[in-house]
């Protein structure tokens, strides 16, 4: 089973200033199989990035995923009031599939 | 546009059973497979498992194997997840999610699951 670490736990920022989200895999994911997913209070995850860098139709450009092999990163380049969410990056290189911990941006 | 549907909040007794459905319209349904997530409160998601909508064929996470059951009913393109021997742990929030090559693009807003005495 793929491990994957979130950091930080939380993120304090203002809008405005640049996020960087950081998830670490305990083992290559190959073919950068990997996802980023935002979630708000009370609704379902959102799919931002799949493919390690790929944007999801209509998500901003903004957001950037980046890395490969066992690190991978989420940049938000100018966070907007909307941003402020949990972040969980996920693998699909095999089964189980696995979420990382997740991230907390919140305003600072 | 694709829409994920599912049933309402339930609340069951530890040892119950609880059966959450997840009606799928906008697409073709046995063109992709539907995964379960599962989400207690304040914690991180949880893959369950998934189906092929298709051919009925399963696969569940180890730690769920000898509880969870996921079918479907194509005449009404819904796939079911099936929890048993429910524990208060197992009070979370499931969601339906539909795979697209790996990752999930379209997910259901959740049911809320409640195991209490």
């Amino acid at each position: 089973e793929i491990v994957l670490t979130q950091s930080p736990g939380t993120l304090s920022l203002s809008p405005g200033e640049r996020a960087t989200l950081s998830c670490r895999a305990s083992q290559s994911v190959t073919n950068s199989y990997l996802a980023w997913y935002q979630q708000k209070p009370g609704q379902a995850p959102r799919l931002l990035i799949y493919g390690a860098s790929n944007r999801a139709t209509g998500i901003p450009d903004r957001f950037t995923g980046s890395g490969s092999g066992t690190d991978f990163t989420l940049t938000i380049s100018r966070l907007e009031p909307e941003d402020f969410a949990v972040y969980y990056c996920q693998q699909y290189v095999n089964s189980p599939w696995t979420f990382g911990q997740g991230t907390k941006v919140e305003i600072k | 546009q694709v829409q994920l549907v599912q049933s309402g909040a339930e609340v069951k007794k530890p040892g119950a059973s609880v059966k959450v459905s997840c009606k799928a319209s906008g697409y073709t349904f046995t063109g992709y497979y539907i995964h379960w997530v599962r989400q207690a409160p304040g914690q991180g998601l949880e893959w369950m498992g998934w189906i092929n909508p298709n051919s009925g064929a399963t696969n569940y996470a180890q730690k769920f194997q000898d509880r969870v059951t996921m079918t479907r009913d194509t005449s009404i393109n819904t796939p079911y997840m099936d929890l048993s021997r429910l524990r208060s742990d197992d009070t979370a929030v499931y969601y339906c999610a539909r795979e697209a090559h790996g990752y999930f693009d379209y997910w259901g807003p959740g049911t809320l699951v409640t195991v209490s005495s």
